[in-house]
């Protein structure tokens, strides 16, 4: 069974401060999946990566792969107060070969603060 | 255009009533998925249809009876529902085999059983 852990779980953040998100996942898998959930919102595509030693950034936003060990990061440089929302990180489960089946982490609900 | 669209936004329905939830993607996409929300939880998947074909059940109740008449639409038939299946409702599509299988997430129906 695949499982996906973020820690953390809750976020408080100083504007203008970094850190950085982790996501764990159980068994091999070589697709990840960052998105953004605004309160009461759809999920929103931030990255995928999709081998390993990935990395994207996109504005103060930075994601890295690494497959071997099973670990995506999410990394916030100078946080802006915009950037509150909740993270999920989400693995690619494989069904025969096919499309597969999204196995999401708990999200972790980041709060910038001025 | 990556969009996915649902309808309605919010439904609002008794335990005796059957309505539908509809929704629609125009990406050529071949695998479309039902989710259920409930607050501060990940997303849970309840169904996956691939090339129109039921593919994935996730012991979803029997109340629940999704439906896919065509490569684009996706619809999920509700009758009989009970107040625990109040939640927010997301369709989502992707490709269903090659490229980055990402999941390309609608708006979502916030659904309340009275």
């Amino acid at each position: 069974e695949l499982k996906v852990e973020q820690n953390p779980l809750f976020l408080s953040m100083q504007e203008g401060k970094n850190y950085t998100i982790y996501c764990n996942y159980s068994t091999t898998s070589d697709r990840l999946y960052w998105y953004r959930q605004d309160p009461g919102k759809s999920l929103e595509s931030l990255f995928v990566l999709l081998s390993n030693g990935a990395v994207k950034q996109e504005g103060r936003l930075m994601a890295s792969l690494d497959t071997k060990a099973r670990l995506s990061t999410l990394h916030i440089t100078a946080a802006v107060h915009d950037l509150s929302a909740t993270y999920f990180c989400a693995v690619l489960l494989y069904y025969g070969g096919s499309q597969g089946n999204l196995i999401f982490g708990k999200g972790t609900k980041l709060s910038v603060k001025p | 255009d990556t969009e996915v669209t649902q309808t309605p936004k919010h439904l609002v329905m008794g335990m005796t009533n059957k309505k539908s939830l509809k929704c629609e993607q125009h990406m050529g996409h071949r695998a479309m998925y039902w989710y259920k929300q409930k607050a501060k939880k990940p997303p849970e998947l309840m169904f996956v249809y691939s090339y129109e074909k039921l593919s994935i059940n996730e012991s979803v109740p029997s109340r629940f009876s999704p439906e896919c008449p065509n490569s684009s639409l996706l619809n999920l038939h509700l009758h009989a529902l009970q107040p625990e299946d109040s939640a927010l409702y997301l369709c989502a599509s992707s490709q269903a085999s090659g490229g980055t299988y990402e999941q390309y997430f609608g708006p979502g129906t916030r659904l309340t059983v009275t």
